[in-house]
């Protein structure tokens, strides 16, 4: 059975803390993304990766950074969290290809900054 | 401005009917469109994909239809069920290999 798995369900953190949140698929796939999810607003894509130490910004990159060090892990940071950030985050991955893939999406990590 | 557009009212209907959910877009012109459920607390779930030269698609009691020149597509659940309710995400392909998508329509089955 296929899984992305994220590190925390729920997560509170304090304004100006480092925050990270992982990702990790065993689906040997290439491509990961990071989305965040607003009510009203959709998901919405924050950082992507094709391949091992390979990153993209996508549309809300601005307070955020990733890392991908190994193929199976992709990792968000909060370099200094703000109450802005609160939110639900969700990692997905999908194989290379032509982009008609389903993306298999973790089960979301609830982030609150206080 | 691109746009992807769903329904952001709840839907709500009786078991046993057909549900109609529908999303719209404008200024893509997408090869694809794929449809998702998501339950509260959940990451979405991918459900069904329709290609732009595909008028129809069906999956059991799912069908999707993708109008390329009204630019929308139809999500319909038949013989609707408490089962089904949850929120339905419509995603398409930005023309640049990455995934847009809608805000989500909440639907409502009642027994």
């Amino acid at each position: 059975d296929v899984k992305v798995t994220q590190s925390s369900r729920y997560l509170v953190k304090r304004t100006g803390e480092k925050v990270f949140l992982e990702c990790v698929q065993d689906m040997d796939h290439e491509n990961m993304f990071w989305y965040r999810q607003d009510p009203g607003l959709g998901l919405r894509l924050i950082y992507f990766s094709y391949d091992v130490k390979m990153k993209e910004k996508g549309d809300i990159p601005e307070g955020y950074s990733v890392s991908r060090e190994k193929k199976e892990r992709f990792s968000l940071i909060l370099e200094s969290a703000s109450t802005n950030q609160t939110s639900m985050y969700l990692c997905a991955s999908i194989p290379a290809g032509t982009g008609y893939n389903e993306q298999y999406f973790g089960p979301g990590t609830r982030l609150t900054v206080t | 401005s691109q746009k992807i557009e769903q329904n952001s009212e709840a839907l709500n209907i009786q078991e046993g009917k057909t549900a109609t959910l529908t999303c719209n877009y404008t200024n893509y012109s997408p090869a694809y469109l794929q449809w998702y459920r998501q339950d509260p607390g959940r990451g979405p779930v991918f459900l069904l994909l329709i290609r732009e030269n595909e008028k129809e698609k069906r999956k059991e009691r799912l069908k999707v239809t993708f109008d390329t020149t009204l630019k929308q597509s139809l999500f319909h659940i038949t013989a609707s069920q408490p089962a089904d309710s949850a929120t339905y995400l419509c995603a398409l392909d930005g023309n640049t290999g990455k995934l847009i998508f809608g805000q989500g329509t909440t639907l409502q089955v009642k027994p």
